[in-house]
């Protein structure tokens, strides 16, 4: 878990209310990324980042959205629109795309 | 496009007795392949690569995987497990060229049983 780090580790909030994810790296890697993870799906790559000011979607990325001003920084916002966002949420870096990944400690969120 | 099968959802071992977690890859040209783990509540910890050369990979904690090109596989082991080794295991593959994020299968949950 060192060198990227994920607040807050446990959320909470109300179903129809937008939530920002918070993660941060200090690796000076050039790619980041955030995964969901539900019990028996294993790992669904919601976007990835290649570069400040670039992003592209995953595979589950309806209902996100997420910005990289900084190289160091990539929240992810869950909006209203995620049908069922109650997860555990998963941020990752990389020097680049297609190199091994350094995870966070994860967010679990939890909406009612 | 690049996959990954892990099909066992469980694997129960006794401490001490070896131990096998299965992955099975389906990807264009030559692979990049992981193993991470993860324990309870956590983010997911390497645990050691195959990118080229000899087919037997050492990584941390005692463990060890096996590519075999033949079989399209790329197995986790360790010779003698430990109750501590009781985790969720993912294997993890990338397509030659390397210019996507990996691609994880879905885990194997690995029981040691005292």
């Amino acid at each position: 878990d060192g060198g990227i780090t994920q607040s807050p580790k446990y959320l909470f909030r109300k179903e129809g209310q937008n939530v920002t994810l918070s993660c941060e790296q200090n690796l000076n890697h050039d790619a980041m990324y955030w995964y969901r993870q539900d019990p028996g799906q294993g790992l669904r790559l919601i976007y990835y980042s290649q570069i400040v000011n670039d992003f592209q979607k995953g595979d589950i990325a309806e209902g996100y959205s997420v910005s990289r001003e900084k190289k160091e920084s990539f929240p992810l916002t869950v909006t209203s629109a995620q049908k069922n966002p109650t997860a555990f949420y998963l941020c990752a870096s990389s020097p680049r795309v297609g190199y091994e990944q350094y995870f966070g400690p994860g967010t679990r969120l939890t909406v009612t | 496009a690049q996959s990954v099968a892990q099909p066992e959802d469980q694997v129960n071992v006794a401490e001490g007795n070896p131990l096998t977690v299965k992955c099975t890859y389906s990807v264009s040209g030559n692979p990049y392949l992981f193993w991470y783990v993860q324990y309870p509540n956590r983010g997911l910890q390497f645990l050691l690569k195959y990118i080229t050369g000899d087919n037997l990979v050492k990584g941390s904690y005692g463990f060890e995987a096996e590519f075999n090109k033949s079989q399209t596989s790329f197995h986790l082991k360790k010779p003698s497990a430990l109750v501590s080794d009781s985790a969720l295991y993912f294997c993890a593959v990338l397509p030659e060229g390397r210019n996507t994020p990996l691609v994880f299968g879905k885990g194997t949950r690995l029981s040691v049983i005292a």
